[in-house]
């Protein structure tokens, strides 16, 4: 079964904690995304990778780090830099020759 | 990326096609026309794309007219599942750039 998966799809957050979103995809697309998502509002883009080793950051990337260690696997952190973490977190993968990207189902980030 | 104006909201009766408009007269020679669309707390859901050509495809058709200013995305019989926000982008494939979206509520 193809597709994108991210975990966990709810995660709680304290105080000055870092926490790592997952994102998996087995679709073999080269190019991965994170966007944020907040109520009422579109996504917006944290970061992008193009290719395994190589990411950049995206409109509000500031809080936020990301690694691209193999062509799979594309995972978030949230750092305690980010002030205002709450929000709905998308990944994607971007299917090079139907020239689409492809989302996961989100994972739901709170803080506590 | 081209900059996109959708209406906030629009109704639509079951069985009924769904006309989406959306204007993107900033759009680029080289630009493609997306359209999303997202079902309440779920994953945005690829829908259609275009260059210059209207498509086709199993879930809709998209018309985009010829000076490539505006599009309309059809949905040619709507059910209850379509209710969702739908999202207008004009923009490359590495970058897509999401504005609020159309609201489209399907009604029994």
């Amino acid at each position: 079964d193809g597709g994108i998966t991210q975990s966990p799809k709810y995660l709680f957050r304290k105080e000055g904690q870092n926490v790592t979103l997952s994102c998996e995809q087995n679709l073999n697309h080269d190019a991965m995304y994170w966007y944020r998502q907040d109520p009422g509002q579109g996504l917006r883009l944290i970061y992008y990778s193009q290719i395994v080793n190589d990411f950049q950051k995206g409109d509000i990337a500031e809080g936020y780090s990301v690694s691209r260690e193999k062509k799979e696997s594309f995972p978030l952190t949230v750092t305690s830099a980010q002030k205002n973490p709450t929000a709905f977190y998308l990944c994607a993968s971007r299917d090079r020759e139907r020239l689409t990207q492809y989302f996961g189902p989100g994972t739901r980030l709170l803080v506590l | 990326d081209a900059k996109t104006t959708q209406p906030p909201s629009m109704d639509c009766a079951e069985g009924r096609a769904a006309n989406l408009p959306c204007n993107h007269s900033t759009i680029s020679g080289n630009e493609y026309v997306y359209w999303y669309r997202q079902i309440h707390s779920q994953g945005p859901q690829y829908i259609i794309h275009g260059l210059k050509n209207n498509e086709t495809n199993e879930m809709a058709s998209l018309i985009i007219t010829e000076d490539r200013k505006s599009s309309t995305l059809i949905l040619p019989h709507a059910t209850l599942r379509d209710t969702a926000v739908y999202y207008c982008i004009g923009g490359s494939n590495y970058k897509l750039t999401f504005g609020k979206g159309t609201l489209l509520t399907v009604n029994p």
